[in-house]
């Protein structure tokens, strides 16, 4: 089945630094990716659409200044938080969009911690 | 934004109980999916049910979905301790365009 790959899964970095977290289909083209943010107990909220070749769209309210998304091949997608604060300290999980039975196929997210 | 609630937003129950757990949505959908987080884990697929289905059933989970009330309702029979995660529904408008998630329910199941 399709496989979506994550990297890394956790991440802690100072304030003020970047962070790029990898998304990877491994064995079919994702022409879209989608990026999630989940905040502890809570649900997961769309930050964006990557479509290959083109610009993301943003969510409302999401800063596409400090979250940076490339969707540079049909296989990678990343996001790359610039700046961090502690506030964006936050679980990111990435999903591609399969076109099979079951659509998504997600990734097995990222904890990003910002100290 | 959220598409819709879920209800209830906790649920504890012992071992070999059921489970339900019910999700509200707002807009025309194309399928409504049911995933399974563990604690600080990717999304695990359970099951999705078209909007011209009514029930779906996989193993011991069981989905209903009522369009005309925009919900949809997840079973778990005969709960197990590894049933203990957060369960979301998360609504399609159209087919691979974009999934929205609903609040979720966290199930704790007691051996």
């Amino acid at each position: 089945g399709a496989v979506v790959s994550q990297h890394p899964s956790r991440v802690i970095c100072k304030s003020g630094t970047s962070v790029k977290i990898e998304c990877r289909s491994l064995d079919f083209q994702a022409t879209t990716m989608f990026w999630y943010r989940q905040f502890p107990k809570k649900s997961l909220m769309l930050m964006a659409t990557s479509n290959e070749g083109s610009k993301a769209t943003y969510e409302q309210g999401v800063e596409k200044d400090k979250f940076l998304i490339n969707h540079a091949s049909l296989t990678l997608s990343t996001l790359t938080v610039t700046s961090a604060h502690p506030e964006d300290s936050s679980f990111y999980i990435c999903s591609a969009s399969t076109g099979g039975y079951y659509g998504y196929t997600f990734g097995s997210g990222t904890r990003l911690t910002v100290v | 934004s959220q598409q819709g609630e879920e209800d209830p937003q906790a649920l504890s129950i012992q071992e070999g109980e059921n489970a339900t757990m019910n999700c509200s949505y707002k807009t025309s959908i194309n399928n409504l999916q049911w995933y399974r987080q563990n604690s600080g884990r990717g999304l695990v697929h359970l099951i999705l049910i078209r909007s011209n289905e009514r029930e779906k059933h996989s193993g011991r989970l069981r989905v209903t979905l009522d369009t005309s009330k925009k919900s949809s309702s997840l079973l778990i029979t005969a709960s197990r301790a590894a049933d203990t995660a957060s369960y979301f529904c998360a609504t399609d408008a159209a087919a691979g365009n974009k999934l929205t998630f609903g609040g979720g329910t966290r199930v704790l199941v007691k051996p």
